[in-house]
């Protein structure tokens, strides 16, 4: 079981904007940043998002992340196909001194 | 550019060990942390444990203490993970990941390790 709560699974057509969230605890999300990573199976997770809301070079800006007490959330705008992929929440957690991460969410573009 | 090669797959049985490498290049090895995360069949990511290849300090998961170890040589710029008595459970793509620390998280990655435990 994870220390971070995700949905299992979104969904939404192309150009839609859909949202997944990620809810922790204060010793986690509530006291440090949150990344988000985006991950195919037999590849190497991406990252998305670090430090709540920014984006590495090479991320387009479709990709946003925002944080509000102890919950956080990635948002998808102009969806396309190529984002179908699992996503994955991570904080920095002060009470296992270590990382922990979301279960993941499935987004599948219809 | 950054790169994080690692080492093949791998096929054990239950109670052996295991051990996978996880090559650097394109940075200064020294400068950051190396964290290990896994990704079992239908299971999401689960981190392992950090290891400073500045002075070898390790932190590793609760539910792995005991069981895992986390080296490196400078010389190599490499990092390596041993596992020990596994089980079917441990059955999962290892990742090794470049560790920016508490406030910038984990940005390059490993292409993974497949390790099968089967008996």
């Amino acid at each position: 079981q994870s220390v971070l709560t995700q949905p299992p699974s979104a969904s939404g057509t192309p150009g839609q904007r859909v949202t997944i969230s990620c809810s922790g605890s204060y010793s986690d999300i509530g006291t440090n940043t949150v990344n988000w990573y985006q991950h195919l199976p037999g590849t190497a997770p991406r990252l998305l998002i670090y430090s709540n809301k920014q984006r590495p070079s090479g991320v387009p800006d479709r990709f946003s992340g925002s944080k509000s007490g102890t919950s956080a959330s990635l948002a998808i705008s102009g969806l396309q196909s190529e984002d179908e992929a699992d996503y994955y929440c991570t904080s920095y957690s002060d009470s296992v001194h270590g990382w922990v991460f979301g279960g993941g969410t499935k987004l599948t573009v219809l | 550019q950054v790169q994080l090669v690692q080492s093949g797959a791998e096929v054990r049985k239950p109670g052996a060990s295991v051990k996978v490498s996880c090559k650097a290049s394109g940075y200064t090895f020294t400068s950051y942390g190396i964290s290990w995360v896994r990704r079992a069949p239908g299971q999401g990511l689960e981190w392992l444990g950090w290891i400073s290849p500045l002075n070898g300090n390790t932190k590793y998961a609760q539910n792995f203490r005991g069981r895992v170890s986390l080296t490196r040589d400078t010389s190599t710029s490499t990092a390596s993970m041993d596992l020990r008595s596994l089980s079917i459970d441990d059955t999962a793509v290892y990742y090794c990941a470049r560790d920016l620390g508490p406030i910038k998280g984990i940005d390059y990655w490993g292409q993974g390790a497949l390790v099968t435990v089967s008996s």
